[in-house]
């Protein structure tokens, strides 16, 4: 089982800020096999990006992943008052399918 | 618009048994994979069980294999997992999340865009 940990668990920024969240695999997942995930409290998760770089539907420029391997990144240029929410990022190279912890976005 | 919607949670006793269902509309359902993630009271997302579109092709967590059973009625657009031998760890929101990225109706791939509301499984005595 490949298993994702994420840093920080929690990350402490302000509006307008840069954020930048990483996700380390236990072992080596390629590079198309990776994707990150935006959850609001009460809500279902949203999918960000998928295939480690690809933008989903309707997603905003200001989100962008990269990484290969066994490290990835999700950053999030100048966070806006409604990213502030909890990320995970997910592998799909091997069954089964894992997520990571989670990192929490919250308003410094 | 694609819509997921989950139905059939609720109380049960430790070792009882639930039928979760998720009916679907808004895509093409026989050709889509289609996953069941929960998410355990304040906890973070874990994936559970998927299935492939013609229903061939079937996976599971280690966590529920031999006591879940995911399916599928393409005639009704409709998943289940039929879930026994319940335990209080089972506790979660369940999802149903649908693959965007599976080659083919056969394949599973994992990445899921779009999530139902979720119905909340609780297991306690």
């Amino acid at each position: 089982e490949v298993e994702l940990t994420q840093s920080p668990a929690t990350l402490s920024l302000s509006p307008g800020d840069r954020a930048t969240l990483f996700c380390r695999a236990s072992q080596s997942v390629g590079g198309s096999y990776f994707s990150w995930y935006q959850q609001k409290p009460g809500q279902a998760p949203r999918l960000l990006i998928y295939a480690t770089s690809i933008r989903a539907t309707g997603v905003p420029a200001r989100f962008s992943g990269s990484g290969s391997g066994t490290d990835f990144t999700l950053t999030i240029s100048s966070l806006q008052p409604e990213d502030f929410a909890v990320y995970y990022c997910q592998q799909d190279y091997s069954f089964p399918l894992t997520f990571g912890g989670g990192t929490k976005v919250e308003i410094k | 618009e694609v819509q997921l919607l989950e139905s059939g949670g609720g109380l049960e006793q430790p070792g009882g048994s639930l039928r979760l269902s998720c009916a679907a509309s808004g895509f093409t359902f026989s050709t889509s994979a289609i996953s069941w993630v929960r998410q355990a009271p304040g906890k973070g997302l874990e994936w559970v069980s998927a299935i492939s579109g013609t229903g061939y092709n079937t996976y599971y967590a280690d966590s529920v294999k031999g006591r879940f059973t995911i399916s599928r009625d393409n005639s009704k657009n409709t998943l289940f997992l039929q879930m026994s031998s319940l335990r209080a760890e089972d506790t979660a929101v369940y999802y149903c999340a649908k693959d965007g990225q599976s080659p083919d109706a056969r394949m599973v791939r994992g990445v899921f865009d779009y999530w139902g509301q979720g119905t909340l499984v609780t297991v306690s005595s």
